[in-house]
């Protein structure tokens, strides 16, 4: 079945260094991907999508385009900062009845 | 922010109760979710509802059932709580005028002891 395939964190960053979250997926046609957020104690908030081959999503420094040659869906963000100390979900989903999740990344920004 | 409030937000049951969580919209969205959080797992559906008396199952729906009688509440029961069941539980919405964008509560966290 289609699945979404996040890399193992956690991940530790000092402040201003260069982010990536590698996600890859699985899928027997053409899925809309997305990023979301969770902060300690909160639901999941969408971060960024994309619904198609080449698109590209961004919102808050963070982005990440919709590679259908490679099956990826990377997040990066240039320079992060204490506050971006979070778990990070990668998505895909055809109808949104059945969104598939990522196992999630943690990712801890020092000063 | 959806409008959506979860309840309770934090219970300790024993193994064998029922537990019933409670997810309340205020926005009359037609599209509602019950999924599940665990380590190593990210989120997986439990249950959704397209609409008054009208759910299907998801991923992860043995064990669980739903209900919806109007428009605003989605509850999910546990009939006899296992300790497999100890998750956060988090309900969320379909939001057709962004995109069919799905919006998360804040999440309930069940022990079953």
């Amino acid at each position: 079945g289609d699945s979404v395939t996040q890399m193992e964190g956690p991940v530790t960053l000092s402040e201003e260094a260069f982010l990536t979250i590698n996600c890859t997926y699985t899928a027997t046609g053409y899925p809309s991907l997305f990023w979301y957020v969770q902060y300690p104690g909160e639901g999941l908030q969408l971060l960024l999508k994309a619904t198609k081959a080449d698109d590209k999503g961004s919102n808050k420094g963070f982005e990440a385009t919709y590679r259908k040659e490679t099956t990826s869906f990377h997040l990066e963000k240039g320079s992060v900062q204490v506050s971006d100390s979070a778990v990070y979900f990668c998505a895909l989903s055809y109808n949104n009845n059945d969104m598939r999740f990522g196992a999630g990344t943690r990712l801890t920004v020092k000063p | 922010d959806a409008g959506i409030t979860q309840s309770p937000r934090h219970k300790v049951t024993e193994t064998g109760t029922p537990v019933t969580l409670r997810c309340h919209q205020t926005e009359n969205h037609r599209y509602m979710y019950w999924y599940r959080q665990d380590p190593g797992h990210g989120l997986r559906l439990i249950h959704y509802s397209y609409g008054v008396k009208d759910t299907d199952k998801g991923e992860v729906s043995d064990g669980y059932s739903v209900s919806r009688s109007k428009t605003e509440d989605f509850l999910l029961t546990l009939e006899s709580a296992t300790s497999s069941q100890t998750s956060v539980y988090f309900c969320a919405i379909r939001e057709p005028s962004s995109g069919n964008t799905i919006y998360f509560g804040e999440g309930s966290w069940l022990t079953v002891v």
